[in-house]
């Protein structure tokens, strides 16, 4: 597996409380995304980051926010859990400057969170 | 924005047949579709993939087509065996830079020894 660690791992909070899940990567690649995957809905894109302080919003962004000041670390923050955020979390990069498997993303081993 | 659709939602064969799932997308702009297999409780892993500029492509027992004027793609597995049980996602990008990928909902293969 490509050097990418998720941390927690597991968590469980109640609604209203602020949550901040880490992606650190060892690869040096540019390119750092965080999907939520919920049974039916497969994965869905939240943010993602294309270098160190440009992130960009995806198709669920909405009660999310991210930040990237080190090309390793992507922080996923939830301001505000609610019960709707309850999910699975993975965290994903790639890069594409690399002259082979430019468009490949490897996933990390996921974050399972729980808002009661 | 880009829709993936991906069929049948459950499949399950005999050890030895072959397993084929769907998928199709609905921006034209697309020229990348990866194919990724999810075991319980594990990370998806990139399995196979194809470019736009490619009809097929082969990995031993998995293969993946494409047509681009349908605007669908297949993933093949041939010779199934009990290890190849999980759950398989198509995803599609238009590849222009920042590489977002849009998932299927995935198919939940289960073969039967």
């Amino acid at each position: 597996d490509a050097g990418i660690t998720q941390s927690p791992r597991h968590k469980v909070t109640e609604t209203g409380t602020p949550v901040t899940l880490r992606c650190h990567q060892t690869e040096n690649h540019r390119y750092m995304y965080w999907y939520r995957q919920d049974p039916g809905h497969g994965l869905r894109l939240i943010h993602y980051s294309y270098g160190v302080k440009d992130t960009d919003k995806g198709e669920v962004s909405d009660g999310y926010s991210v930040s990237r000041s080190k090309t390793e670390d992507f922080l996923l923050t939830l301001e505000s859990a609610t019960s709707s955020q309850t999910s699975v979390y993975f965290c994903a990069i790639s890069d594409p400057t690399r002259t082979s498997g430019r468009y490949e993303q490897y996933f990390g081993p996921g974050t399972r969170l729980t808002v009661t | 924005g880009e829709n993936v659709e991906q069929h049948p939602s459950t499949l399950s064969v005999q050890e030895g047949d072959s397993a084929v799932i769907k998928c199709t997308y609905s921006d034209s702009a697309s020229n990348y579709f990866p194919w990724y297999k999810q075991e319980l409780g594990k990370r998806p892993q990139l399995i196979i993939d194809i470019r736009s500029n490619v009809g097929e492509k082969k990995d031993q027992r998995i293969a993946v087509t494409l047509n681009k004027t349908a605007k669908h793609f297949s993933l093949h597995i041939t010779e199934t065996q009990p290890e190849d049980s999980a759950v398989y996602f198509c995803a599609a990008s238009t590849a222009k830079g920042n590489e977002k990928l849009t998932f299927g909902t995935g198919t939940r293969l289960t073969i039967i020894p």
